[in-house]
C-alpha cells in the first residue's frame, strides 16, 4: 500500500493565477499520475510523471497549462495555470495502477485538492 | 480510443434492496478494477479482475468479469446505508507497465433509511 499526502486540500483562487498542487508518498515510486475529477464527474488522467524525464500528458492537456515537476521518486507537483473558472475541479495525484502481465496493481490516491476559481 | 461506460448512472434504492452497476468497454480488456469513492472523498481500490469469466465476491458485493473481457457489474446485496458512494469500474487495455487504467462514467447509490 502507498500513503500520500496531497496539499493544499482546498483553495479558491483568482482568475489569472496560478495554483501549485504537491503531491508526497510515503515510497518510492517510478510513475506518479495526476487526474481531475469535475463535479459529479469520473477521473480524467490528465498526465503520467516520470522521475527524470518529461512528464506524458493526454490528449486535450498541455504542459503549459498543467506543468508538472517530478525532482525525486516520493513528490511530484502540478501547476494549473493562468486559471479560469472551468478549472474549478478536484485534482488529484494517484500511484501505483501500474500495468503487468499478472493484471496490474491497485492504484492510490491523495485526498485531493478542491479548487475553485473565481 | 478507449472508452469505458457505466450505467446506470444514478440508482436511489430503499435500505435492503439490491443494488447493481454495470460496466462497458468499447475496447477488450486485459484486467478491470472496480473502487468506491464516499462523497467528499478520494477513490478507493475495492478488487480486480484478470480472467475471463470471473467472479469474486467480497461480503455482500460480487463482482463479475464478462467472458469477452469487454463488460464487468458489480451486485450489492440487501444495500446497507454505509454502501452509499460513487463506484467506478476502471479498465486496462494493455499489458505494459506503461499502461493506463481508464476510469468509467461512475454510478452514484444513494440509500434511503
Amino acid at each position: 500500500s502507498a500513503v500520500i499526502s496531497q496539499k493544499p486540500s482546498r483553495d479558491i483562487c483568482q482568475r489569472g493565477t496560478s495554483l501549485t498542487i504537491q503531491c508526497q508518498v510515503d515510497s518510492q515510486v517510478t510513475m506518479m499520475f495526476w487526474y481531475r475529477q469535475q463535479p459529479g464527474q469520473s477521473l480524467t488522467l490528465i498526465a503520467t510523471a516520470n522521475q527524470g524525464s518529461e512528464a506524458t500528458y493526454e490528449s486535450g492537456f498541455v504542459i503549459d497549462k498543467f506543468p508538472i515537476s517530478r525532482p525525486n521518486l516520493t513528490f511530484s507537483t502540478l501547476t494549473v495555470s493562468n486559471m479560469s473558472p472551468e478549472d474549478s475541479s478536484i485534482y488529484l495525484c494517484s500511484v501505483g495502477g501500474g500495468g503487468g502481465r499478472a493484471g496490474g496493481t491497485e492504484a492510490f490516491f491523495g485526498q485531493g485538492t478542491r479548487l475553485t476559481v473565481v | 480510443g478507449q472508452q469505458v461506460m457505466q450505467i446506470p448512472q444514478y440508482q436511489h434504492v430503499q435500505e435492503g434492496e439490491d443494488f447493481t452497476t454495470y460496466c462497458n468497454s468499447s475496447t477488450t480488456l486485459s484486467n478491470i478494477q472496480w473502487y468506491k469513492q464516499r462523497p467528499g472523498g478520494h477513490p478507493v481500490f475495492l478488487i480486480q479482475l484478470v480472467k475471463s469469466g470471473e467472479v469474486k465476491k467480497q461480503k455482500r458485493l460480487t463482482f463479475q468479469f464478462g467472458e469477452a473481457k469487454k463488460n464487468s457489474s458489480l451486485h450489492i446485496t440487501a444495500t446497507q446505508t454505509t454502501d452509499v458512494g460513487t463506484y467506478f469500474c476502471a479498465g486496462r487495455e494493455g499489458y505494459s507497465s506503461a499502461s493506463k487504467i481508464i476510469f468509467g462514467s461512475g454510478t452514484r447509490l444513494s440509500i434511503r433509511p
